[in-house]
């Protein structure tokens, strides 16, 4: 069935080290993947997303590549900041119904 | 600014007792979603509505029901409480299925 896979699900950096998450999806029709950024006691925000018919995609210090040979994409965050600590969340939109499925979510710590 | 306003943080209910989590959007939008959101889990989504009046059962849909009787409102229905329903529950709202702007989250324990 339908399914992503992310990992790790938890994360520890230095400040100014790079982050990467890694995210897998079952179903080779999927053309749109969105990440989420979910802070402590809010509800998940939209910080980058990415179409299938594009490999890269960056917005200053994140990142996002597809490989959809392979059926996985990740997010990278370069030059880290304590305030990128946080809970992140891969999705993969899915033709049928169009409805998104999320990774299981990867919590970020970033310490100074 | 686009917001998604759940009515309640926190709710505190009793096994058995029918409870409501009511969601509003001021952003026009015609998609909104229900998820519940539990540890190593993700977001797992609870139904669905592409319309007024419409509604789509999502991947958890068993214990729950919803109502959408207006564009902007999205209610999700615990009809009988247990405690498995303890859990963090998101709306969120979109005009395509492509992005999604979520609530705030209400906090549900079961007791």
């Amino acid at each position: 069935g339908e399914n992503v896979e992310q990992h790790p699900s938890t994360l520890s950096v230095q400040e100014g080290d790079s982050a990467v998450i890694k995210c897998t999806y079952s179903d080779s029709a999927s053309n749109y993947f969105p990440w989420y950024k979910q802070e402590l006691g809010k509800g998940p925000q939209l910080i980058i997303d990415i179409r299938s018919n594009v490999g890269e995609k960056k917005d200053q210090r994140i990142a996002v590549t597809l490989n959809k040979t392979a059926k996985h994409f990740s997010l990278h965050i370069t030059e880290t900041q304590p305030e990128d600590s946080a809970v992140y969340f891969c999705a993969a939109r899915y033709n049928q119904g169009g409805k998104l499925i999320f990774g299981q979510g990867t919590e970020l710590s970033v310490k100074p | 600014d686009v917001k998604v306003t759940q009515s309640s943080r926190y709710l505190v209910k009793r096994t058995g007792e029918k409870v409501f989590l009511e969601c509003v959007q001021d952003m026009d939008h015609e998609n909104m979603f229900w998820y519940r959101q539990d540890p190593g889990l993700g977001l797992r989504l609870i139904y669905f509505s592409y319309d007024v009046k419409m509604k789509e059962k999502g991947d958890i849909p068993e214990g729950y029901s919803v109502s959408r009787e207006k564009k902007e409102r999205f209610s999700l229905i615990l009809e009988s409480a247990s405690t498995n329903q303890t859990s963090m529950y998101l709306c969120a709202s979109s005009s395509g299925p492509a992005v999604a702007f979520f609530g705030q989250g209400t906090r549900l324990t079961v007791v």
